[in-house]
């Protein structure tokens, strides 16, 4: 069975710090995990995916992540938010072989003050 | 660029009506999916489907209904909309190469439903 799970569903910075954004995850399987962004009014858009290959990986924005399995986490990080950055964030997570279900957590939102 | 679109953005319906929503993609993607999106619940699977004329309830598929008689073409059926049904859908699809899929889902821009 997979699951995910987004530790905070609201998350508020000012513009110019770091952004932490918090997914633990289970899977029976070798997970895949990706995070989506989504602007108001918008559909989701694929920030970045870890599939097995680099433990770290960057994605658009400036935005990465870091694979950890001993911590079962895949947090997204980026080290100054800018307005634009506004959205909310899914963590998402799939096997690569078995199901084409992917599962997303609850999402988080995330607010940038000037 | 590729697209998924989605062909009403807002609607409004009183509970009883049969309600038709749109999905056309034009990436020649096998699988197609419907979620519906309420705050604090995330996405929540509806249905997929992995091909013409097939189909998968997903974790919520109580009261709906779905068709693909076309590749590109995947719609949601309310057969008697409810009031709680009321919510935001968003249609998606994946690519898949043999047994695996990209992971990457394309999503539409969401249709906004209001069931009075």
């Amino acid at each position: 069975a997979q699951s995910v799970t987004q530790l905070d569903s609201h998350v508020s910075v000012s513009e110019g710090t770091p952004v932490l954004l918090r997914c633990n995850y289970s899977s029976s399987y070798s997970p895949s995990l990706f995070w989506y962004v989504q602007h108001p009014n918008k559909g989701l858009q694929l920030l970045l995916k870890y599939t097995s290959a680099a433990t770290l990986v960057k994605g658009i924005n400036g935005f990465e992540a870091e694979f950890k399995k001993s911590e079962t986490s895949f947090h997204l990080t980026k080290p100054s938010a800018h307005m634009s950055d506004a959205a909310e964030y899914f963590c998402v997570v799939n096997s690569l072989f078995g199901t084409d279900k992917l599962i997303f957590g609850t999402g988080t939102r995330l607010q940038v003050f000037p | 660029d590729v697209k998924v679109t989605q062909s009403s953005r807002y609607l409004v319906k009183r509970t009883g009506e049969k309600v038709f929503l749109e999905c056309v993609q034009d990436m020649d993607h096998e699988n197609m999916f419907w979620y519906r999106q309420d705050p604090g619940l995330g996405l929540r699977l509806i249905y997929f489907s992995y091909d013409v004329k097939m189909k998968e309830k997903g974790d919520i598929p109580e009261g709906y209904s779905v068709s693909r008689e076309k590749k590109e073409r995947f719609s949601l059926i309310l057969e008697s909309a409810s009031t709680n049904q009321t919510s935001m859908y968003l249609c998606a699809s994946i690519w898949k190469s043999g047994m695996a899929n990209t992971g990457e889902l394309f999503f539409g821009e969401g249709s906004r439903l209001t069931v009075l």
